[in-house]
């Protein structure tokens, strides 16, 4: 079944330290992934995806289709960064649905 | 501007009552979607629509119905609340080819 894992549900950091999200997914098929970010009282919004290879405030992610990892970084933590982190996988039977993670709350201490 | 909207924001409601949380968005989005967001679970597919009279059964369906009139809304009503559905419950749509989802700002929904 498809599936997506974010194995860790806490990761705590300080300010300017390295970040790394894991993200891995279960798909024999094309998928299309996805980082949402949830801030404090907030609504989900997309953070990047990775057909666009692009870079949101400073954050990036590869598809490693060999290893099936999306995983999330950033090279230094700011505390705005502090928020709920949602893999998500699409493409699975055509469909427009997404696969969330269970999510990963990133905590960036002063 | 374009948005998606929830409401009520929070609700308070007691065991075996039927409550109807709106969703309503004004992309004129084809596909949307309902999801409780409940801790360690991160969010669960309840049900979904990719058009007017269409819907469909997502992961965590049971006790949960929705119905689609118009491009804009999908109401979601629990039938007979129970405990087990208190949750913070998120909307969503996208539209065209696309997969990409914009959500709504989320119900708090408590059953007492």
């Amino acid at each position: 079944a498809q599936r997506v894992t974010q194995p860790e549900k806490l990761l705590s950091v300080f300010k300017g330290a390295p970040v790394e999200l894991k993200c891995n997914y279960s798909y024999s098929g094309s998928p299309e992934l996805f980082w949402y970010v949830q801030y404090s009282r907030q609504r989900l919004q997309l953070l990047l995806r990775h057909i666009s290879r692009e870079s949101i405030k400073g954050f990036t992610a590869d598809l490693n289709k060999g290893e099936t990892s999306f995983h999330l970084k950033k090279p230094f933590a700011q505390e705005e960064d502090s928020a709920m982190y949602y893999c998500a996988l699409s493409g699975v039977d055509s469909s427009y649905k997404l696969i969330f993670g269970s999510g990963t709350r990133l905590l960036v201490r002063p | 501007d374009a948005e998606i909207t929830q409401s009520p924001r929070h609700k308070i409601t007691e065991t075996g009552r039927q409550v109807t949380l709106a969703c309503h968005q004004t992309w004129n989005h084809n596909n949307m979607f309902w999801y409780r967001q409940d801790l360690g679970h991160g969010l669960r597919l309840i049900h979904y629509s990719y058009g007017v009279h269409d819907t469909n059964k997502g992961e965590v369906s049971d006790g949960y119905s929705v119905s689609r009139s118009n491009t804009e809304d999908l109401p979601l009503t629990l039938e007979s609340a129970a405990s087990s559905q208190t949750s913070v419950y998120f909307c969503a749509s996208s539209g065209g080819l696309a997969v990409e989802q914009y959500f709504g700002p989320g119900t708090r929904l408590t059953v007492t």
